[in-house]
């Protein structure tokens, strides 16, 4: 089965530029969730999904932070206008019926450098 | 809140060494306890997983302990190789939440 799928897998770009991450959850799942990983502050949650509905935003950094999921394949994750400060590596995770037996499947992640 | 605390990495340790990282918890209520593994370039992937105390989850030669009394989800592995090279992470997930609290993660490196 095919995991989760995010695109790009790099994306280097100068700030100020607006930058699209992608993300497919596995085919069934009905929970995602976008992560921001740095060196300095770790693993950070961002926002997750039900069923492509927001539910939990409170990690959004900032308002220049902003995700969608317009059906049940594809979510994004925009930052418009993007900043040097918000080089990291992105995540994108599901889950069946996200509980305490449900494990997150994660991507490979995007390695974002805003120069 | 909840909180994860793990020891601070990078652990080096010769092959078939013996593995301990530590991982102690705060949570409200009965957590269920994971820990994922990271290797370079690729995403988490989840190892092993206990859900009550006492549980014991075990994957690829690792086992972890749910201990409620110390609070803690210690992971070990009595023979390392060098491709469990990795970061390690210990993550907590509360009852009815969605929500996944990690520690920050330890780095493994096993050498020849």
């Amino acid at each position: 089965d095919a995991g989760v799928i995010q695109s790009p897998r790099h994306e280097v770009t100068e700030m100020g530029q607006e930058v699209t991450l992608r993300c497919k959850p596995i085919s069934g799942h009905d929970y995602l969730f976008w992560y921001r990983q740095t060196m300095m502050r770790g693993l950070e949650l961002l926002i997750y999904f039900n069923n492509n509905v927001p539910i939990d935003d409170s990690g959004m950094p900032e308002d220049r932070f902003s995700a969608k999921m317009p059906n049940a394949s594809f979510s994004t994750l925009k930052i418009q206008p993007s900043e040097p400060r918000d080089s990291a590596v992105y995540f994108c995770a599901s889950s069946f019926r996200a509980g305490q037996n449900q494990p997150q499947h994660f991507g490979d992640g995007t390695r974002l450098s805003i120069l | 809140g909840n909180s994860v605390t793990q020891m601070e990495g990078p652990v080096t340790l010769s092959e078939e060494a013996f593995l301990t990282i530590n991982c102690t918890y705060t949570a409200t209520g009965y957590p269920s306890l994971f820990w994922y593994v990271q290797y370079p370039g690729e995403g988490l992937q989840l190892l092993l997983k206990a859900t009550k105390a006492d549980d014991k989850g075990s994957n690829k030669g690792f086992e972890a302990t749910y201990r409620k009394e110390t609070t803690s989800f210690h992971l070990e592995k009595g023979s390392v190789q060098v491709s469990d090279s990795a970061v390690y992470f210990c993550a907590l997930l509360t009852g009815g939440g969605n929500k996944l609290t990690f520690g920050t993660g330890t780095q493994l490196k096993v050498e020849l």
